[in-house]
């Protein structure tokens, strides 16, 4: 069957501008989760989405970066007033539920000129 | 709160060898274990996974990895390492009832001819 998908795979945008990245989860997982791996790091826990319930924002780096997942399928994460320290891939996770395993897509590649 | 070191940043070994990647967190509760693997300009995928019950797991290409709870540890082995091995591995951790998961560093194991 058909994995998580992402969307666009490579963005480049100048800083100041927003950017809006895409993630459709495996059909039937309510937890959906956004990673943010900056180069030679491991992998920071941005957001969490499960079910119909509010969402843990706790891993959000700052008021900049926002996220929304309509119908409890497809999630947008959105990144205004972009800096050059928001450079990195996005990855975006989703599970059956939150205990267990997740699966990812292959990211969104994000470089601030 | 619970961390994950992953002991080694690069692991470079010769075909057919055998390879140990190591694992240790902190963590006072109970927890589940991950393994992943990210091929390059991929997302990751899940090798294996610690849940309950036996402490040795195997997973996919031919790993397994054993966890033990008095050294907080959740090594990652394969006897025989192939070229196709070459990528970067994540040891990642899941508090019961918390909804993030924490990602070690990444070990890259090189694996050459």
């Amino acid at each position: 069957g058909a994995g998580v998908s992402q969307s666009p795979s490579n963005k480049v945008t100048e800083k100041g501008k927003d950017v809006e990245l895409r993630c459709d989860p495996i059909s039937g997982h309510t937890a959906l989760y956004w990673y943010r791996q900056s180069l030679g790091q491991g992998l920071e826990f941005l957001i969490y989405f499960q079910g119909n319930s509010a969402p843990d924002k706790s891993g959000l780096p700052s008021d900049r970066f926002s996220a929304e997942r309509t119908g409890g399928s497809v999630s947008t994460l959105t990144i205004q007033r972009t800096q050059q320290e928001d450079s990195a891939v996005y990855l975006c996770a989703s599970s059956f539920n939150s205990d267990q395993p997740q699966h990812f897509g292959d990211g969104t590649r994000l470089s601030i000129l | 709160a619970q961390s994950v070191t992953q002991l080694d940043s690069q692991v470079p070994v010769f075909e057919e060898a055998p390879v140990e990647l190591r694992c240790n967190y902190s963590s006072s509760v109970s927890v589940y274990l991950f393994w992943y693997v990210q091929y390059p300009n991929q997302g990751l995928q899940l090798l294996l996974k610690y849940l309950s019950g036996s402490t040795l797991v195997k997973g996919i290409n031919g790993f397994e990895a054993e966890f033990n709870k008095s050294q907080t540890s959740f090594h990652l082995r394969k006897p025989s390492v192939h070229i196709s091995d070459t990528a970067e591995y994540f040891c990642a951790v899941k508090v019961l009832g918390d909804n993030d998961m924490r990602f070690g560093a990444g070990t890259r194991l090189t694996v050459k001819p």
